[in-house]
């Protein structure tokens, strides 16, 4: 299975300001998936990332709140913009193995908005 | 009703013991399905897939019943080590844009 790297592992941010996510996959994948978890909470997708296209959000996330950039097949960033306590959460990058294979996720970003 | 359900538990049982999670999906067409463990602060990772027939790995057997929309995972003798949460993750069809649903997680803890 793939290898992510992830970083930064955690950050601890003044609310108005933004943080930049990156994930580096050894291999290369199609798409790369950014999760939120929120505290006691399950994983809730953000958004789909595609190389050469802008990523899909889900529901209840957009593009101005999360840009997400995804330059070539092993890389993608999610920016957490303007962040409020609210935004603070860990959030996951995830790559799939396949349809009916498990996904790999990245170690997590613990991020406190203060 | 969320799309996938899952007794939060905490499950405490002894070391050595049978347990057994069960979890409910809502959307028919899900195509696969896993399960993953958590441990505290850290990232989920792939416990198995569960397939039709069901499966077993050591001493971690997973069912489906598709009939029911239910899954299962067993857990037989019990570790210390096997305390964690347990997440249950539905899959869509690919027409469904190939997305992760889950679960809110089963804690297990296993004492002495």
């Amino acid at each position: 299975s793939a290898v992510i790297s992830q970083k930064p592992s955690r950050d601890i941010c003044q609310r108005g300001t933004s943080l930049t996510i990156q994930c580096q996959v050894d291999s290369q994948v199609t798409m790369m998936f950014w999760y939120r978890q929120q505290p006691g909470q399950s994983l809730t997708l953000i958004a789909t990332a595609n190389q050469g296209s802008e990523a899909t959000y889900e529901s209840g996330f957009v593009i101005d709140k999360f840009p997400i950039s995804r330059p070539n097949l092993t890389f993608s960033t999610l920016t957490v913009s303007n962040m409020s306590p609210e935004d603070s959460s860990i959030y996951l990058c995830s790559v799939g193995g396949g349809f009916d294979y498990g996904y790999t996720f990245g170690s997590g970003t613990r991020l406190t908005v203060v | 009703r969320k799309e996938v359900e899952q007794d939060p538990g905490p499950f405490n049982v002894p070391e050595g013991a049978t347990v057994a999670f069960n979890c409910t999906y809502s959307n028919s067409a899900s195509q696969s399905f896993f399960w993953y463990r958590q441990d505290c602060r850290k990232e989920p990772k792939l416990l198995m897939s569960v397939y039709s027939s069901g499966n077993e790995d050591g001493r971690f057997t997973a069912q489906l019943n598709r009939a029911s929309q239910y899954i299962s995972l067993l857990i037989r003798d019990s570790k210390l080590s096997d305390s964690a949460t347990y997440l249950c993750v539905v899959n869509r069809s690919p027409g469904g844009g190939n997305k992760l649903t889950f679960g809110t997680g089963t804690q297990l803890k296993v004492e002495l």
